[in-house]
């Protein structure tokens, strides 16, 4: 099956520690997307990658980093400076160009305890 | 910056009846717009994609349509069904030089009651 899958579903963090959200995707997409849900808010654009080896701060980068060595994978790091990071992170490919459909995973609940 | 606005924040409706919900974007000059659906706890699973060079699209029960110009989208559901219970929205693609960019609005929780 064709797809984009994000692991864990559910995760949580201790105050301070670094966490790595997964994405990968069998689709051949060149761009991937990370975005954070919160209740109230919408989506809102925490990093995006258009090619291997390049990626663009969204609207929230603070606290996050990412990285994309390879073209199926978008691993995204919720770092100790993010100050609220307990919320739901859904990925996202498209093939890239402006004409393109976006495809999301399933989500991963991230919650600070 | 592109913002998107989704009107009603929540609609509820009978069994049956045909709804529209609505979607504004400030910026005009996009690429495409796309219609989600979120169940709870859920991804988003994509509904319908209208190119900026289209009017309108359908699945199903579904008509999506695209006025770029006056920056609207509207999304019709015909014969409500609870199962259509759930939230749905909608985004904008733009450009910023080489990178494209996706836009969502906040959404529209529809429940369609028995």
């Amino acid at each position: 099956d064709g797809g984009i899958t994000q692991s864990p579903k559910y995760l949580f963090r201790k105050e301070g520690q670094n966490v790595t959200l997964s994405c990968e995707q069998n689709l051949n997409h060149d761009a991937m997307y990370w975005y954070r849900q919160d209740p109230g808010q919408g989506l809102r654009l925490i990093y995006y990658s258009q090619i291997v080896n390049d990626f663009q701060k969204g609207d929230i980068a603070e606290g996050y980093s990412v990285s994309r060595e390879k073209k199926e994978s978008f691993p995204l790091t919720v770092t100790s400076a993010q100050k609220n990071p307990t919320a739901f992170y859904l990925c996202a490919s498209s093939i890239g160009q402006g004409r393109a459909e976006a495809f999301f995973g399933q989500g991963t609940r991230l919650t600070v305890v | 910056k592109q913002e998107v606005t989704q009107i009603p924040a929540a609609l509820s409706v009978p069994e049956g009846e045909n709804l529209v919900l609505n979607c504004s974007f400030t910026d005009s000059a996009i690429y495409n717009l796309q219609w989600f659906r979120q169940d709870p706890g859920k991804g988003l699973t994509s509904l319908l994609l209208i190119q900026s060079s289209q009017r309108e699209q359908t699945s199903g029960r579904l008509n999506a349509s695209l006025d770029k110009s006056s920056g609207r989208s509207t999304l019709y559901i015909a014969a409500s069904q609870p199962g259509d219970s759930a939230t749905y929205l909608c985004a904008v693609l733009n450009s910023g030089g080489s990178n494209y960019k996706l836009t969502f609005g906040k959404g529209t929780l529809l429940t369609v009651n028995p």
